[in-house]
């Protein structure tokens, strides 16, 4: 069984660009949830995919957007970068199922650097 | 809101020694409760998990148990290794929420 799995692993761009970050989920999870980790900090939750809509949001300015696909995998885009946006990014993945928000497997995340 | 406060590191021990991460929480109702490790470079792998009071949450030696009258969620092993050192992160799910709430985080280095 693949876990979850994210690309790129690492990423540089300088302030103003958009960059997008890719989930995939594993295999028969069908909800996807992405965090924010910061250096030395926990993660923050962004936002939550299920069945292609987005499900809850945390408190992410509008330039944070995503996308979920009919394979469950998933985009965080992010416009107009700033410098406070390097972080490592972590997507969740979750099955489905009643409580199934308990069961969420981590990928490996990606590292941005915003310069 | 919900929140969790974690005992703030970095925590250096010797192989063999007893373990303490101190967690607590604020949350309205009966949230779940988790511990989560990241071992550098990696991303976040569940270590346990309790989901309503009085549950105890187990796996690899370590060990928490869900303190309802003291919003406790305090991790303990026995006796840790060298193979421990990493980055451990208490978490919440509220029971009506989805998204999980985490900790700063607690670095635990183990020396031989």
């Amino acid at each position: 069984e693949t876990g979850v799995t994210q690309s790129p692993t690492h990423l540089i761009k300088t302030r103003g660009q958009q960059v997008t970050l890719r989930c995939s989920s594993q295999s028969g999870h069908n909800t996807v949830s992405w965090y924010q980790q910061a250096l030395g900090q926990g993660p923050q939750f962004i936002f939550q995919y299920y069945r292609e809509e987005e499900n809850g949001r945390g408190n992410f300015p509008p330039r944070f957007s995503g996308l979920q696909f009919p394979n469950y995998s998933s985009e965080l885009n992010v416009n107009a970068l700033e410098l406070d946006d390097s972080a490592l990014y972590l997507c969740a993945s979750s099955p489905p199922g009643t409580g199934s928000y308990n069961e969420q497997f981590f990928g490996p995340g990606t590292r941005l650097t915003v310069l | 809101g919900d929140s969790v406060t974690q005992m703030e590191g970095p925590v250096t021990l010797s192989e063999e020694a007893f373990l303490t991460i101190n967690c607590t929480y604020t949350a309205t109702g009966y949230p779940s409760l988790f511990w989560y490790v990241q071992y550098p470079g990696e991303g976040l792998q569940l270590l346990l998990k309790a989901t309503k009071a009085d549950d105890k949450g187990s796996n690899k030696g370590f060990e928490a148990t869900y303190r309802k009258e003291t919003t406790s969620f305090h991790l303990e092993k026995g006796s840790v290794q060298v193979s421990d050192s990493a980055v451990y992160f208490c978490a919440l799910i509220p029971n009506t929420g989805n998204q999980f709430y985490f900790g700063t985080g607690t670095s635990l280095t183990v020396i031989p």
